[in-house]
This record gives structure tokens, C-alpha cells and sequence, in this order.
């Protein structure tokens, strides 16, 4: 048990549009999940904490406006990225916190490619 | 500022030798830490992790090792395994009840076969 799911794998837009991107936990309920943002070759950049029910927590320097996340039920996160341009292209990671086991469990991740 | 920092972006080790992966870190708060493998174009996969109480924990052919004084840990792989290479990344988390995790900058482990 304990898997995470996203939706797309990779995803290409053109500039300017918007994009989801969704995270399921498939076989457990996460109240928090997690949204990643990771740049080739370095590291995983933690963008904002997604609460169940309630508004996420944006990091320093992250754009909630431009990152618009929403945890609409225990097993379902959504970023959407705003407007997109190519240089939010990127690899995009969550992970959902499994409560009763203490720990976070990752996603695939998506590949967004602005053009 | 780059509060989990691995300072080798990579190592290359003989198979059926030892892999030893290093993490320093900042924060004192940090109070439980996880090692994590990646491969290009995949999420983490979790390795191992360890609580502030410790300063050993072994999994198999995984050890990390916590040397709070000094804000360090490793992991040591052994033997090592061609399928062992990968990106490790060290991640830590404080007892903040925000359970978020700050990530290391990784080190790209080749195992030679």
C-alpha cells in the first residue's frame, strides 16, 4: 500500500496557459500533501504545504497566484500553474503524509515543458 | 541558504565496496532525517531514515549514521550493487508539526561493475 499518483506523467503548453497537474494518494487518506518543484540536476525545491480543506502554505519566494493549489478531498491534491512560461518548466513532485505511518510517500512526478 | 547541503555531487565506487553518501545540515531544530534514492524522470523512493535520539540505523545493506554534534549524517551502502546507482538525496524534517522536508542537493552514486 502507499501509493501516489500523478496525472499528467509530462504535460507540454504553450506560454501563456495553464495547467493542472493533479496528485492522488490511491490507498490511504492524506490530510497533507506536498508540492516539489525540482530543476536538472539539483535538488527538490519544496514549493507549499497542501492542507486538506484549508488554504496551502506557500515557501518563500513561491508565487501563490502563479501556483494555485487546492486540496479538495483526503486523497486529492491540484496545482495549477497560472500563465505558464517556459521558464516554470520543470519537474513537479508531491508527496502525500500517510498519518497513521508517519511518513510521506512520492509521486512519479510531471514533466511540464513551457513553449 | 541551503539549509541540508550534500557537498559531493558525486561519487563512483567498485561494486561489492562500500558507498558512503554525506549530509551536513544547519538547522538544530531538525530532529529526523531520511535518505532517499532517485532515478531521472521518477519520484523518490525512501531508503532509510533515523530520529535525533539515534545515531545508527540499519537497514540491510543500508546504514545512516547521525552525528548530531557535528550537524552530519551519512549512509553507508555495503556492499554496493550496480543497481545501486542512482541520486541519493538526504532530506530533513524538525518537529515543527509541519512535517515538511528540505532536501539535500543530491549525490549521483555510480556503482562500477
Amino acid at each position: 500500500g502507499a501509493v501516489v499518483s500523478q496525472h499528467p506523467s509530462r504535460v507540454i503548453c504553450k506560454s501563456g496557459t495553464s495547467v493542472k497537474i493533479e496528485c492522488r494518494s490511491l490507498d490511504f487518506q492524506a490530510t497533507t500533501m506536498f508540492w516539489y518543484r525540482q530543476f536538472p540536476k539539483k535538488s527538490l525545491m519544496l514549493m507549499a504545504t497542501s492542507n486538506e480543506g484549508s488554504k496551502a502554505t506557500y515557501e518563500q519566494g513561491v508565487e501563490k497566484d502563479k501556483f494555485l493549489i487546492n486540496h479538495a478531498s483526503l486523497t486529492l491534491s491540484t496545482l495549477t500553474v497560472t500563465s505558464a512560461h517556459p521558464e516554470d518548466s520543470s519537474f513537479y513532485i508531491c508527496s502525500a503524509r500517510h498519518a497513521a505511518r508517519n511518513e510521506q510517500f512520492f509521486g512519479p512526478g510531471t514533466r511540464l515543458t513551457v513553449l | 541558504d541551503q539549509q541540508v547541503k550534500q557537498n559531493s555531487p558525486s561519487l563512483s565506487v567498485q561494486e561489492g565496496r562500500i558507498s558512503i553518501l554525506n549530509c551536513d545540515y544547519t538547522n538544530s531544530m531538525f530532529d529526523y532525517f531520511l535518505w532517499y534514492k532517485k532515478y531521472p524522470a521518477e519520484g523518490p523512493t525512501f531508503l532509510i531514515s533515523i530520529s535525533s535520539i539515534k545515531d545508527k540505523n540499519e537497514d540491510g545493506r543500508f546504514t545512516v549514521f547521525l552525528n548530531k554534534s557535528a550537524k552530519h549524517l551519512s549512509l553507508h551502502i555495503v556492499p554496493s550493487q550496480p543497481g545501486d546507482s542512482a541520486v541519493y538525496f538526504c532530506a530533513a524534517s524538525e518537529a515543527s508539526g509541519t512535517y515538511k522536508y528540505i532536501f539535500g542537493t543530491g549525490t549521483r552514486l555510480k556503482v562500477l561493475a
